[in-house]
């Protein structure tokens, strides 16, 4: 499977704990994206990466989040002190040249699903 | 106001029939939009992905932007049960490089057999 993957696909926690979520690009890509989607609400972005470099993050990224790709492949985004409003699917996409897609198409995986009890 | 206005719907239809999906925006540095459809509990997945105004045509699919009026369709033909998928209409700003992706809410679409 050459898409985007993540993991786990399901996380359930309770308050106050740390989490941490992997997302493994499309080979090929060098930018990757991080989004939470709420029921009944599309996607929302939350930071995005150029290679390692992390170019911009959403307000809605507060201090308990942080998210890394230290060698420009696969991203990790870790949650501190987990609150129940936290409770959302993560989502993870990569975009750039190749496969026949322009760097502006963003793939999705399919997502880690966080419960905070 | 939300940047992207999109009718969460429910819209259901019987199968074959025409659907037509719509979004309206406010930002008018919107360059490039998109359509996405997502089943329950999955990722979204890109089925339409066009630059500036006019149409493009994929098998059952039709887009169309107008950014005059800030306002994308998406139309489906001789709809499926398949088809039935909450589809979220998305946009991005620049035109040089990647972008954040702003999201419609989504419409829930039902096709019945």
């Amino acid at each position: 499977d050459t898409g985007v993957s993540q993991d786990p696909r399901h996380k359930i926690t309770k308050r106050g704990q740390n989490v941490t979520f992997r997302c493994d690009p499309i080979s090929e890509h060098n930018r990757l994206y991080w989004y939470r989607q709420t029921l009944g609400q599309g996607p929302e972005f939350l930071t995005y990466f150029q290679n390692e470099a992390q170019l911009e993050k959403s307000r809605l990224l507060s201090d308990r989040f942080s998210a890394e790709r230290p060698k420009g492949s696969f991203s990790t985004l870790e949650i501190q002190r987990t609150e129940q409003g936290d409770s959302a699917m993560y989502l993870c996409a990569s975009s750039g040249w190749g496969q026949g897609s322009s760097d502006n198409e963003q793939f999705f995986g399919p997502g880690t699903r966080l419960t905070v009890l | 106001q939300k940047e992207v206005e999109q009718d969460p719907g429910p819209l259901s239809v019987p199968e074959g029939a025409i659907v037509s999906l719509n979004c309206t925006y406010s930002n008018s540095a919107f360059q490039y939009f998109m359509w996405y459809r997502q089943y329950s509990r999955k990722g979204p997945e890109l089925l339409m992905y066009t630059y500036s105004s006019g149409n493009k045509e994929d098998g059952r699919f039709t887009a169309q932007v107008d950014k005059s009026s800030k306002y994308i369709s998406l139309f489906i033909r001789d709809s499926q049960p398949s088809d039935s998928a909450t589809y979220l209409c998305a946009m991005s700003g620049r035109y040089s490089s990647a972008s954040k992706i702003i999201f419609g809410s989504g419409t829930r679409l039902s096709i019945r057999p």
